[in-house]
C-alpha cells in the first residue's frame, strides 16, 4: 500500500531535549515536505526536498532541522525543542514536478513541549 | 503578499443537505488550486486539483470550481453524509517555485443526522 509513515505519533517532551519525528514513505517519491498545523493558522511548511541531499527552507524554518540522505526518509529534527514548537507535524511526499501531481500526507505527529 | 482565505470558517448542516465552501486567494503567477479533506487526527486527503485552464472538476459527490480571472475556487458538496464531518482545505501552488504552496485556513464541516 502506497503510504506516508511517521513516527512517532504522539510524543510529550520537555524543553531542551532534542528529538527526532521520522517520515518515510515508499512510493519513490522525489520531493517530500515537512508542515505544522497549528489552529486558525493551517498547515505551514518547515522545510522541504527535492531529492535526495537536497533541502531547503520553507515558511517557518527556525528551531529545524532535516536531512535527505535516502529517497525514502525525511526526519525532522528538533534539537533543542521550546514550548513554542507544541503542534501537530504533517509529512508529505509527490513527484517532483511542476506541482501538479498528488502531494500524500502522513497521519500527522502531536507534539507537546512543556 | 500571496493568500489564500477560506469562508465559512464552520459550517453545520443536516445529512442530505447540499453544501458550498469558498475559497479565494491572491497568489500570482498561479499554477494550480487543490481541495483537501482532513478528517479530524488525520493527514489531509486529496479531493481535487485544478490547473489554470481547468475550471470545474468533480470526484463522486465533490465538485470544485475554479475562476482563476476573479481568484475564487467553491467546493460543492451534494447530498452531505456524515462521513462529510471533516475540515475541508484548499491550497494554491506558485507557478513561480514549484515548491510554493499555501494553505488555507480551511472550513470545519459538521454533518448532523
Amino acid at each position: 500500500e502506497a503510504q506516508v509513515t511517521q513516527n512517532p505519533r504522539y510524543l510529550i517532551t520537555v524543553t531542551g531535549k532534542k528529538l527526532t519525528v521520522t517520515c518515510s514513505q515508499n512510493m519513490n517519491h522525489e520531493y517530500m515536505s515537512w508542515y505544522r498545523q497549528d489552529p486558525g493558522l493551517g498547515l505551514r511548511q518547515i522545510y522541504y526536498s527535492m531529492n535526495v541531499e537536497v533541502t531547503d527552507k520553507g515558511d517557518v524554518p527556525e528551531g529545524y532541522k532535516v536531512s535527505r540522505k535516502e529517497k525514502r526518509n525525511f526526519p525532522l529534527i528538533l534539537e533543542s525543542p521550546s514550548p513554542n514548537q507544541t503542534s501537530l507535524y504533517f509529512c508529505a511526499s509527490r513527484l517532483a514536478g511542476v506541482g501538479t501531481d498528488t502531494q500524500y500526507f502522513g497521519p500527522g505527529t502531536r507534539l507537546t513541549v512543556l | 503578499k500571496n493568500q489564500v482565505e477560506q469562508s465559512p470558517q464552520s459550517l453545520i448542516i443536516l445529512e442530505g443537505k447540499n453544501c458550498t465552501l469558498q475559497c479565494n486567494y491572491t497568489v500570482s503567477p498561479f499554477s494550480n488550486l487543490r481541495w483537501y479533506k482532513q478528517d479530524t487526527g488525520r493527514g489531509p486527503v486529496s479531493l481535487t486539483i485544478m490547473t489554470f485552464s481547468e475550471n470545474t472538476k468533480s470526484n463522486g459527490r465533490y465538485t470544485a470550481t475554479l475562476d482563476a480571472d476573479t481568484k475564487q475556487s467553491s467546493l460543492h458538496i451534494t447530498a452531505s453524509q456524515l462521513s462529510d464531518s471533516a475540515s475541508y482545505i484548499c491550497v494554491v501552488s506558485g507557478r513561480s517555485s514549484a515548491s510554493k504552496i499555501i494553505f488555507g485556513s480551511g472550513t470545519r464541516l459538521s454533518i448532523r443526522p
